[in-house]
């Protein structure tokens, strides 16, 4: 289920070190934004997700930030573990928009 | 398990083959979305469906049939395919219908599509 081929960028870090994966958006009207992740042979699964009157939002070891001034997105993963090796995306909407707008994606690889 | 099941997982058909493939949700949604995710490119959402009416068609070639025939059910037939239409197909689901939830998609495995 991987974007094989495209060259997505590629975060690289340690086991048990925090990760930030960031995503631009261009849309200043979008007011909901999602974080997903996919794994190879998968499809995408919700991670989190956050609206536009917050600036964060946190899960279990996830955390997302928006910063709506610079249109700006990021997902912290605390302790990243072997597991969460995915290319994740970020995701927006605007009300009333029936459909979500996906960036490209970010390459997650977790050395053991 | 997301509750969205997509078949086949893989498909591999020549140029003048028709073909179909089939997504179920389970998850009481009323919105169903196909999506296309190809090697060159990011997520390109394909068509939207909400109480089985198309609401979207993202400018997809007519060689893309879609079909709705109750909220559980999307489908995508195929027909004269080119090498480049080979990608991931994703389906997708949300709540939709009245309450306009489309945010939420759940989505299901996708179908590996290799056009000869």
């Amino acid at each position: 289920g991987e974007s094989v081929g495209l060259h997505l960028p590629t975060l690289s870090v340690q086991e048990g070190d925090n990760s930030i994966i960031n995503c631009a958006y261009s849309n200043s009207a979008s007011d909901y934004f999602i974080w997903y992740k996919q794994e190879s042979g998968k499809g995408p699964q919700f991670i989190i997700d956050i609206r536009s009157n917050m600036d964060k939002r946190q899960g279990q070891r996830v955390t997302v930030l928006l910063n709506k001034t610079v249109k700006h997105l990021s997902l912290q993963i605390a302790a990243t573990q072997p597991g969460d090796s995915a290319v994740y995306f970020c995701a927006e909407n605007e009300t009333g928009r029936r459909a979500l707008t996906f960036g490209s994606g970010t390459r997650l690889q977790v050395q053991p | 398990e997301t509750g969205v099941t997509q078949t086949p997982r893989h498909l591999v058909m020549g140029m003048t083959n028709k073909k179909s493939l089939k997504c179920e949700q389970h998850l009481g949604h009323n919105a169903m979305y196909w999506y296309k995710q190809s090697a060159k490119k990011p997520l390109e959402l394909m068509f939207v469906y909400n109480f089985k009416e198309q609401t979207e068609n993202n400018s997809v070639p007519s060689r893309f049939s879609p079909e709705c025939p109750n909220s559980s059910h999307l489908f995508l037939h195929l027909h004269t395919l080119q090498p480049e239409d080979s990608a991931l197909y994703l389906c997708a689901s949300s709540q939709g219908g009245l309450s306009g939830i489309y945010n939420e998609q759940f989505f299901g495995p996708g179908t590996r599509l290799t056009v000869l």
